[in-house]
């Protein structure tokens, strides 16, 4: 059965304090690797997909990557913007490719204090 | 503005009421979702539709009936609930059911009482 795992479910940080977030996954052949933000009242907005060990990417302030056991989600220099819940899916590859194979994580409720 | 739309933003019905949940895509994709989200639990999945085809989830009730007229409308038609069936249910579209990320509509925040 594959399992996704974040942690902290919770982190405080001040402005400008760097930190990182954890999603560790057991899949049975990842396809992918996607995380998403979601601000209260709304639905996830898509950040990034991580296909393969070792591939990287960046948007602004986030930077995200991934190895064969975990993934992390870098927040360099937070902004108060920044607060937000943090979700973290996995695709398995034996899915027969659908995105209806998505397993997400609880999320990490990230608070950004000025 | 987001390119998935869901109405009503919130709804409160009583278990014998019959209601439905409307979302709207405008982005071209050919694969909706139906997803529920609770407090401190990951988002299930409901229901997948893809170029007219239902993939349905076994593990819904029944009281719960997903309907696609076409490739940018979903429903989710609502019957008989249960107060545990509170939650926000959320809309989704990707363009393929391969490797494609989903886009999300803001959701209904759905009450039972």
């Amino acid at each position: 059965e594959d399992q996704v795992t974040q942690s902290p479910e919770a982190l405080r940080l001040q402005e400008g304090e760097s930190s990182s977030l954890n999603c560790s996954y057991t899949v049975s052949g990842l396809r992918g690797l996607f995380w998403y933000r979601q601000d209260p009242g709304k639905g996830p907005e898509f950040l990034f997909t991580l296909y393969s060990a070792g591939e990287e990417k960046e948007k602004e302030r986030l930077k995200a990557t991934l190895t064969k056991k975990e993934s992390f989600l870098h927040i360099t220099a937070p902004k108060p913007e920044d607060s937000a819940t943090y979700l973290c899916a996995v695709q398995a590859g034996y899915s027969g490719g659908g995105a209806d194979g998505l397993t997400f994580g609880k999320g990490t409720h990230l608070i950004i204090q000025p | 503005e987001t390119g998935v739309t869901q109405t009503p933003r919130h709804l409160v019905m009583g278990m014998t009421n019959k209601k439905s949940l409307k979302c709207e895509q405008h982005l071209g994709h050919n694969a909706m979702y139906w997803y529920k989200q609770s407090a401190k639990k990951p988002l299930e999945l409901m229901f997948v539709y893809s170029l007219e085809e239902r993939v349905e989830n076994n593990s819904v009730p029944s009281r719960f009936s997903p309907e696609c007229p076409n490739s940018s409308h979903l429903f989710l038609h609502l019957h008989t609930l249960q107060p545990e069936d509170s939650a926000l249910y959320l809309c989704a579209s990707s363009q393929d059911r391969t490797n494609s990320p989903l886009h999300f509509g803001n959701g209904t925040r759905l009450t039972v009482t």
